[in-house]
């Protein structure tokens, strides 16, 4: 089981927005403004999309958006496109003893 | 931009050691975190663990009395043991680095399967 719960999929129709949503505690995404966000396409590594909540790399589409509001973080992905369907990874800082924890994924579907 | 290469057996036994090692091109090792983190089939990623340039390191728990992280700064390399494996260690096996103790994993190797069995 998952330190981290998100939902197993979401799916939209190409142009529409999404929000993928990731609880913790209070012992990390709470008192942590350290979540990121992984994208993995099937039989690729991860790519960071979002880190610290809400920032992205460089290179990364500003359709990609990070959101915070107690224990549970948000990722939006607006104007859906095709090759946005992978499956979509959140993690955090935890003031456990392992400093990283992830969730559990969430498929997203591009109808 | 910095590239991550796993390398190791792709096949284990049950009870024995697992060893993979990550080699850094194109950056620099020191600064940053050297992590692993795995995937077993059609699951999701967990964390392994990640040894610092300057020494420190951090376990997943459920791992720790299992697992050694270690760096070879003259060799940009970093390596995983992993001993007494079982089946449930079966999993595609990702070296990353970690740009901080608290994230994100910027750069990731490609993955490599290890299968543990007989």
């Amino acid at each position: 089981q998952s330190a981290l719960t998100q939902p197993a999929s979401v799916s939209g129709s190409p142009g529409q927005s999404i929000t993928i949503s990731c609880t913790g505690t209070s012992s990390d995404i709470g008192s942590y403004n350290y979540v990121s966000w992984y994208q993995q396409h099937p039989g690729k590594a991860p790519e960071v999309m979002i880190y610290a909540v809400s920032q992205r790399p460089s290179g990364i589409s500003n359709r990609f958006s990070g959101s915070k509001s107690g224990n549970t973080a948000s990722l939006t992905i607006s104007g859906l496109q095709a090759e946005d369907e992978a499956d979509y990874y959140c993690s955090s800082y935890t003031s456990t003893a392992t400093d990283v924890v992830f969730g559990g994924g969430t498929r997203l579907t591009v109808l | 931009q910095v590239q991550l290469q796993e390398s190791g057996p792709g096949l284990v036994k049950p009870s024995e050691t697992l060893s993979l090692t990550c080699s850094v091109s194109d950056g620099s090792i020191s600064g940053f975190y050297w992590s692993w983190i795995r995937q077993p089939p059609g699951k999701g990623l967990e964390y392994i663990g990640y040894k610092y340039y300057g020494g420190s390191s951090n376990y997943n728990l459920s791992l720790k009395s299992r697992l050694t992280i270690s760096i070879d700064a003259s060799e940009k390399q970093f390596s995983l043991r992993l001993t007494s494996v079982t089946a449930a260690d079966t999993a595609v096996y990702y070296c990353a680095r970690l740009r901080y103790s608290y994230g994100p994993f910027d750069s990731w190797g490609q993955g490599t399967l290890v299968i543990v069995s007989s």
